[in-house]
């Protein structure tokens, strides 16, 4: 059972290069979720997709860009890394009216130099 | 004001302890509560859900305040393998977008033999 599957697991980024992090859901979830965590700070949305077709901004978007590929895949991309940016990814789904359980995958560890 | 505030802790208890969590949280239309777990450097997983007449999971108990806005887990006879750190969570609805998980920074757990 895969649940959420993110990848990369690790990655290092110079000042204004881009990456785009992956994430898929094989549990048939109609909503997905970026989050990021930082030390001392409780996870923050970054965006959401309520269903395929659609994303929204969550918390803190600036600097990110997302795309809803299918019903199973969430992309999240930074054109212009920085610093700041350097934090911990999560990935999320959530099934249909429940959207107050959420299942993560393990997680993007980035650094920003 | 933050959504969720916790006590980050440290807490560190003997193995065979009792130990107790605090969170309080600032949206009255709240409306899920949630204890997540996270193990160092992995993703959140659910503990427990919290509903309004409390509730017991073996050695975890967890109980809401609605007119105090606060939420409380108890760990009875603590095992090593309690040693993590407990995420408070709640749920919002808004309406017809949709709703939104928001977490506390966490309460870090050390159970020692």
């Amino acid at each position: 059972n895969a649940g959420v599957t993110q990848t990369p697991k690790f990655q290092v980024l110079k000042t204004g290069q881009s990456m785009t992090l992956q994430c898929a859901q094989d549990m048939n979830h109609n909503s997905m979720y970026w989050y990021r965590q930082d030390p001392g700070m409780g996870l923050r949305l970054i965006y959401y997709s309520a269903s395929e077709g659609t994303t929204d901004k969550g918390e803190v978007p600036n600097g990110y860009n997302v795309s809803r590929l299918n019903k199973r895949e969430f992309s999240l991309r930074l054109e212009s890394a920085a610093p700041s940016q350097t934090s911990v990814y999560f990935c999320a789904s959530s099934d249909w009216g429940r959207e107050d359980i959420q299942y993560f995958g393990a997680g993007t560890r980035l650094s920003v130099l | 004001r933050k959504e969720v505030e916790q006590d980050p802790g440290p807490f560190n208890v003997p193995e065979g302890a009792t130990v107790a969590f605090n969170c309080t949280y600032s949206n009255s239309a709240s409306q899920s509560f949630f204890w997540y777990r996270q193990d160092c450097r992995k993703e959140p997983k659910l503990l427990m859900s919290v509903y309004s007449s409390g509730n017991e999971d073996g050695r975890f108990t967890a109980q809401l305040n609605r007119a105090s806005q606060y939420i409380s887990l108890l760990i009875r006879d603590s095992k090593l393998s309690d040693s993590a750190t407990y995420l408070c969570v709640v749920y919002v609805d808004r309406g017809s977008t949709l709703g939104r998980l928001y977490f506390g920074r966490g309460t870090q757990l050390t159970v020692w033999p």
